[in-house]
């Protein structure tokens, strides 16, 4: 079945670092991707999305890229802020699914003054 | 109103006993998912219901777990027989575009069930 992979938390980053965050996934049809995220004492909300091989979600400063030849959907940002510190999470939705989200495990984000 | 809720926002049950979980959608959004998060699992997906169709109740993990729709709107999950692995946030989200993968989902901010 569908599944979606990411890597391994808690990630601490000083502020103004570059932030990676890999995610690669398993899928049959033609997913849609999606990155999540999840302020402390907050609901989960989405951060950004792609729908197609080669698009380029972006929002807040973070962006992803639909790579369809590595199955991936790896989050980044250039430089990152104290407020930053959260818990991502890496997601599919196949239309053969109906539309149910699939989620990556989550990443815990904390970024030091 | 503005978003989507949920409630209670904490339930604390002793196992063995059932307990019911609400969630109020974004009002005019058809579609409707439960999710659960427990530590260390990440996020599931439990069950689906999109207008008035058959619900998509394949990540219920038992049959102890059941959820309803009336009218179209308000939705409740219910678990009988609590047991201590239920012990999770229970997620409720809505969406206005039902099988189309690309449109947002709205999340509640959950329900805290802890089974002593």
């Amino acid at each position: 079945g569908d599944s979606v992979t990411q890597m391994e938390g808690p990630v601490t980053l000083s502020e103004e670092a570059f932030l990676t965050i890999n995610c690669t996934y398993t899928a049959t049809g033609y997913p849609s991707l999606f990155w999540y995220v999840q302020y402390p004492g907050e609901g989960l909300q989405l951060l950004l999305k792609a729908t197609k091989a080669d698009d380029k979600g972006s929002n807040k400063g973070f962006e992803a890229t639909y790579r369809k030849e590595t199955t991936s959907f790896h989050l980044e940002k250039g430089s990152v802020q104290v407020s930053d510190s959260a818990v991502y999470f890496c997601a599919l939705s196949d239309d053969s699914s109906a539309s149910k989200i699939i989620f990556g495990s989550g990443t815990r984000l904390s970024i030091r003054p | 109103g503005a978003g989507v809720s949920q409630s209670p926002s904490n339930k604390v049950t002793e196992k063995g006993k059932d307990v019911e979980l609400r969630c109020d959608p974004i009002s005019g959004h058809t579609a409707l998912y439960w999710y659960r998060q427990s530590l260390g699992q990440g996020l599931e997906f439990l069950i689906y219901f999109q207008g008035n169709s058959a619900p998509d109740k394949s990540g219920l993990p038992s049959d102890r777990f059941s959820a309803e729709r009336t009218g179209g709107s308000v939705s409740t999950l219910t678990i009988q027989r609590t047991q201590q692995e239920d012990s999770a946030v229970y997620l409720c989200a809505s969406s206005s575009f039902p099988g189309t993968s690309g449109y947002e989902q709205y999340f509640g901010p959950g329900t805290r069930l802890t089974v002593t």
